[in-house]
């Protein structure tokens, strides 16, 4: 089992429109949890971290679950700049070791 | 702030020559430094840890002598690819973590712009 999973997509969706992705991970001891945005051939960048309590960044809400081990990101009002690929990240251990899923990639069409 | 560079930012090389990769650290000093290695349409994998000054550390089943990794200073780290063969073609990426930039996370990652390696 991969210790980071995540629905490959694409999802391919209009301008305007609410998509979510969801992750799993496999390490119950996992301390923080991500998600990064990877454009094509280019760097990840940190698009949220993600709390326990859930949390929004404009357009952009975060939730983890640690009982079912699960992390959603929910995108509203899909713009065309959005498409890329978001990958789940998780922490392992204390320190500082990520590990990223192989991500999912979104498609915004107009 | 936070900003890491690659150099180069892509490569073309024969087969069982050697390319070395470097990483800064610009506006910031780096306590520990990530390489990861990327193939396509697959995940970030973490290659190997490295703290200034001393070894870096290895993942399970990446070869030490092959990926050999410098961290001489706080704002500078080295990837060497010995003897690259075409199955190394990669976007090799690396990362930055310190514990003393204001106002992020203490183990915050900040990305390089990554490295794209083809041996021919």
């Amino acid at each position: 089992r991969k210790e980071v999973e995540q629905d490959p997509g694409p999802f391919n969706v209009p301008e305007g429109a609410t998509v979510a992705f969801n992750c799993t991970y496999s390490n119950s001891a996992s301390q923080s949890f991500f998600w990064y945005r990877q454009d094509c051939r280019k760097e990840p960048k940190l698009l949220m971290s993600v709390y326990s309590s859930g949390n929004e960044d404009g357009r952009f809400t975060a939730q983890l679950n640690r009982a079912s081990q699960y992390i959603s990101l929910l995108i509203r009002d899909s713009k065309l700049s959005d498409s890329a690929t978001y990958l789940c990240v998780v922490n392992m251990e204390y320190g500082n070791k990520l590990v990223f899923g192989a991500g999912t990639i979104l498609r915004v069409k107009s | 702030g936070a900003v890491v560079s690659q150099h180069p930012s892509w490569v073309i090389c024969k087969s069982g020559t050697s390319v070395k990769i470097e990483c800064r650290s610009l506006d910031f000093q780096a306590t520990t430094m990530f390489w990861y290695r990327q193939f396509p349409k697959q995940s970030l994998m973490l290659m190997a840890t490295s703290n200034e000054g001393s070894k870096a550390t290895y993942e399970q089943g990446v070869e030490k002598d092959k990926f050999l990794i410098n961290h001489a200073s706080l704002t500078l780290s080295t990837l060497t690819v010995t003897s690259a063969h075409p199955e190394d073609s990669s976007f090799y990426i690396c990362s930055a973590t310190s514990r003393l930039i204001s106002g992020r996370a203490a183990n915050e990652q900040f990305f390089g712009p990554g490295t794209r390696l083809t041996v021919l």
